[in-house]
């Protein structure tokens, strides 16, 4: 069974402050990762997405994650935020050949002058 | 426009009416999806769509009945509804081993 954990329900932060969200997973098998960004009132749009070679993978709107096996993580950075990237962000794993997505809870970034 | 088209935008309806939410893609995909997504709870998968045939339910109430008549197109039937499935119901469609295409989602509101 797959599942993730996003420990964090909301994430205060200043404009132009760097930014950390965090997300661990669990699955017996190899796993592909990803991240979505959802704005109000829309729907869920991929940020970037993990499926092999590079455990740094970088995504739209500056942002970029590490896929780290051993701490089975793959937290979402980005060196310097902006007002307009206050959203829900959602992290969701898929496992070996299953193609259902399991998401976390979401995580609010909340972005202030 | 994600490429995952999603009418109404929003849609207000009675306990005793009957309504229908479409979710259309034209991107070749193969698999769709239906997600309910809450104030203040986790994205829900109702239903999942693989070429065509239903392969899961995740114990959603009858009073919501999918249907999906081809690939590119994928409805949600709604009839006496209460006001807690009031939500965004939100469409995906995906092609096997990559990640998901939202669309922009349905507001529903029950009254």
């Amino acid at each position: 069974a797959q599942s993730v954990t996003q420990l964090d329900s909301q994430v205060p932060v200043f404009e132009e402050a760097p930014v950390e969200l965090r997300c661990n997973y669990s699955s017996s098998v190899s796993v592909y990762l990803f991240w979505y960004v959802q704005y109000p009132n829309q729907g869920l749009q991929l940020l970037l997405k993990y499926l092999s070679g590079s455990t740094l993978v970088k995504g739209i709107n500056g942002f970029e994650a590490e896929f780290n096996k051993s701490q089975t993580s793959f937290h979402l950075r980005k060196p310097s935020v902006h007002i307009s990237d206050t959203a829900e962000y959602f992290c969701a794993v898929r496992s070996g050949t299953a193609s259902k997505l399991t998401f976390g809870t979401g995580t609010r970034l909340q972005v202030t002058l | 426009e994600t490429g995952v088209t999603q009418t109404p935008r929003h849609l207000v309806m009675g306990m005793t009416n009957k309504k229908s939410l479409k979710c259309e893609q034209h991107l070749g995909h193969n698999a769709m999806y239906w997600y309910k997504q809450s104030a203040k709870k986790p994205l829900e998968l109702m239903f999942v769509y693989s070429l065509e045939e239903r392969v899961e339910n995740n114990s959603v109430p009858s009073r919501f009945s999918p249907e999906c008549p081809n690939s590119s197109h994928l409805f949600l039937h709604l009839h006496t509804l209460q006001p807690e499935d009031s939500a965004l119901y939100l469409c995906a469609s995906s092609q096997t081993g990559h990640g998901y295409t939202f669309g922009s989602g349905t507001r529903l509101t029950v009254v």
